[in-house]
């Protein structure tokens, strides 16, 4: 069955970095985009942008452009997710999900990250 | 594409329904229109896609509508755990952007 795993919580100082990690199976790495989505607490579902694997080909929302990174590993069906100058305004909840054409059917169970001096 | 959910909250009572509206600020396919549940501390739960497409296990007292610029989502017979967090979006363009959300609370 398909699954996508996430690392732990996190919690970084301002002006950190941070990289987090979701683990995939289930289905074929290469043939979907990988997305990652975030939601502050008490605020709306976020895209941040989608990297498709093997290619690294990626898609970033305005105001993530430089300061997140999306990669993936084909090796290890992982996607990664960094980002850099964290502030308080980047807590939140991370999550990864997939599609291809289609709807963000599977998810992670979510990465807490939280920023606090 | 903008979408602008309404109510952003709503109270019922189990057994009743509740609708939930999703406005587009352009005219959106149909195909790219998605309705997920968000519960405390769990990952957004695919609902319905292509506005009226019932996920894999999601019963068929939810259901979906709309065209163009409006959507809706309707629950029947409510249950208590459907009282959530709802959100729609649209994947025709990036941004992939989601609604505000609409909360449906226990009356």
């Amino acid at each position: 069955q398909v699954q996508l795993v996430q690392s732990g919580a996190e919690v970084r100082k301002p002006g950190a970095s941070v990289r987090i990690s979701c683990r995939t199976s289930g289905y074929t790495f290469s043939s979907q985009w990988l997305h990652w989505v975030r939601q502050a607490p008490g605020q709306r579902l976020e895209w941040m942008g989608r990297v498709m694997p093997s290619g690294d080909n990626t898609v970033h929302a305005q105001g993530f452009q430089g300061r997140v990174t999306m990669t993936t590993d084909t090796s290890t069906r992982t996607l990664y997710l960094e980002m850099g100058n964290l502030t308080v305004a980047d807590t939140a909840v991370y999550y990864c999900t997939r599609n291809w054409q289609g709807p963000f059917d599977y998810w992670g169970q979510g990465t807490p990250i939280t920023v606090s001096s | 594409i903008v979408l602008t959910q309404s109510p952003a909250s709503l109270s019922s009572s189990p057994g009743e329904s509740a609708t939930l509206s999703c406005r587009a600020s352009q005219s959106l396919s149909i195909t790219y229109l998605t309705w997920f549940q968000v519960k405390s501390g769990q990952a957004p739960r695919l609902l319905l896609y292509g506005a009226s497409n019932r996920a894999a296990g999601v019963p068929d007292r939810f259901s979906g509508s709309g065209s163009g610029t409006d959507f809706i989502l309707t629950i029947s017979r409510l249950e208590p755990e459907d009282f959530a967090v709802y959100y729609c979006q649209q994947f025709a363009s990036s941004p992939y952007n989601f609604g505000q959300g609409t909360k449906l609370e226990i009356k």
